[in-house]
């Protein structure tokens, strides 16, 4: 089982719907959780951390955690081309000593 | 504000060579990590400094080390490289001290891609 999963798509979305864009961890300790946007030759961005069960909305997104699942999502509103880029997952650890874990990412394409 | 810079951009090697990358976190950081990405998978985590002490290390050999000088900028060092080693090498820099480093998002540089020949 990986440490991070993620569904590697693409996603394939037109343009004004919703994605979602979904993350499940295997660390029951970890403790910070982040959505990275990717793009093609790019270096990762970031675009929102939680740290609380719940919802945390940020203009068209909203991440959401569930510890209890070990299970967090993305929710992009109102996709845009502009969104089509690789999302990754990140979960940062404190056991045994610090690391961040990404997934593999999921691929997202918006339609135009 | 200048973010995080890498040096050099790109770099040619050849097995058995050893090569150093270069990162300069964002003023005011203090912690610095190094990532290294394959084309088509997430970046997996190397390294961890804070105040020059290493505070994580991920699966990677030994021929991968790092350190981190007084001015918080930090040296990623291959020795005895090898094909698998080419990819894009990420730093990223966070806020603050290691308690917070758990909660601090981090922001990554450009990356130096390593070709191994």
């Amino acid at each position: 089982q990986k440490e991070v999963e993620q569904n590697s798509g693409p996603l394939s979305v037109p343009e004004g719907a919703i994605a979602s864009l979904n993350c499940t961890y295997s660390d029951r300790g970890s403790q910070s959780f982040f959505w990275y946007r990717q793009y093609s030759g790019k270096s990762p961005e970031l675009i929102m951390f939680i740290y609380s069960n719940g919802d945390k909305e940020d203009g068209r997104f909203t991440a959401q955690l569930n510890k209890a699942s070990q299970y967090v999502s993305l929710l992009i509103r109102d996709s845009q081309p502009s969104d089509s880029a690789t999302y990754l997952c990140a979960v940062n650890q404190g056991t045994g000593g610090f690391k961040t874990i990404f997934g593999a990412g999921t691929r997202l394409f918006v339609k135009a | 504000d200048a973010g995080v810079t890498q040096s050099p951009t790109h770099l040619i090697k050849t097995r058995g060579q050893h090569v150093t990358l270069r990162c300069s976190p964002i003023s005011g950081h203090k912690s610095v990590s190094w990532y290294q990405q394959v084309l088509g998978q997430g970046p997996q985590f190397i390294f961890q400094y804070y105040e020059k002490e290493e505070r994580g290390r991920g699966n990677f050999p030994d021929r991968f080390s790092a350190r981190q000088f007084p001015n918080y900028s930090s040296e990623l060092n291959v020795n005895a490289l090898l094909l698998g080693d080419s990819a894009l090498y990420l730093c990223a820099s966070s806020l603050e001290g290691l308690a917070a480093v758990l909660y601090n998002e981090q922001f990554f540089g450009p990356g130096t891609r390593l070709t191994v020949l």
